[in-house]
């Protein structure tokens, strides 16, 4: 089984819709992380997370929250879709900051 | 300026061949460096890990870091298509959270 899995792997969905996107990791990290990637634009990182009471924004957080019910778990929600958020979200975990596994991966699109 | 700079490529080479992909960065506190792959569709994995100036191995990976110039480099010898993905370059200042850049796309011709 995969360290870290994401579901669903794939999502359409319509503007304005509340949506969450789910990780789950069996590595037994601390810290995880929320990213986008978009062509041309790489991956930015959305909330990131040390431990279960600590929770930081990234470099684009605004439409987006989070939250992390255990320590193997880190959901990204976003309140009100729209199309702009269409893009790939990873999910990652880490021990030390560098050193980062990702999950598969989410398609969202919002149209 | 972008923190960090990478060319996005594509960059086609011969299999066989020696790949260098490079990134420039701005800011002097960067002192964790690292290399990731990403194979289309998936999530990117670690290729290299280091900290401050040097070089660092692994089989037909090679890590360089230029502090002076805030310059990295990483060098794959004897290129397979396999190694066909696109690189991505990272880097931290404390070891918490890391930049990205943007990805160099890679292709290894057979």
């Amino acid at each position: 089984d995969a360290d870290v899995t994401q579901t669903p792997r794939n999502r359409i969905t319509k503007t304005g819709k509340r949506i969450m996107l789910e990780c789950s990791q069996t590595k037994g990290h601390d810290r995880m992380y929320w990213y986008r990637q978009d062509p041309g634009l790489g991956l930015r990182l959305i909330y990131y997370s040390f431990d279960v009471k600590d929770i930081n924004k990234g470099e684009i957080s605004d439409g987006y929250s989070v939250s992390r019910q255990a320590q193997a778990k880190f959901s990204l929600s976003l309140e009100s879709a729209i199309p702009n958020q269409t893009a790939l979200y990873f999910c990652a975990t880490s021990v030390r900051g560098g050193e980062q596994y990702f999950g598969p991966g989410t398609r969202l699109t919002v149209t | 300026q972008k923190e960090v700079e990478q060319d996005p490529g594509p960059l086609s080479v011969p299999e066989g061949a020696i790949v260098s992909l490079n990134c420039t960065y701005s800011n002097s506190a960067f002192q964790y460096f690292m290399w990731y792959r990403q194979y289309s569709r998936k999530g990117p994995e670690l290729l290299m890990y280091t900290y401050s100036s040097g070089n660092k191995e692994d089989g037909r990976f090679t890590a360089q870091v230029d502090k002076s110039s805030k310059y990295i480099s990483l060098f794959i010898r004897d290129s397979q298509p396999s190694d066909s993905a696109t690189y991505l370059c990272a880097m931290s200042a404390l070891d918490d959270k890391i930049i990205f850049g943007k990805g160099t796309r890679l292709h290894i011709l057979p």
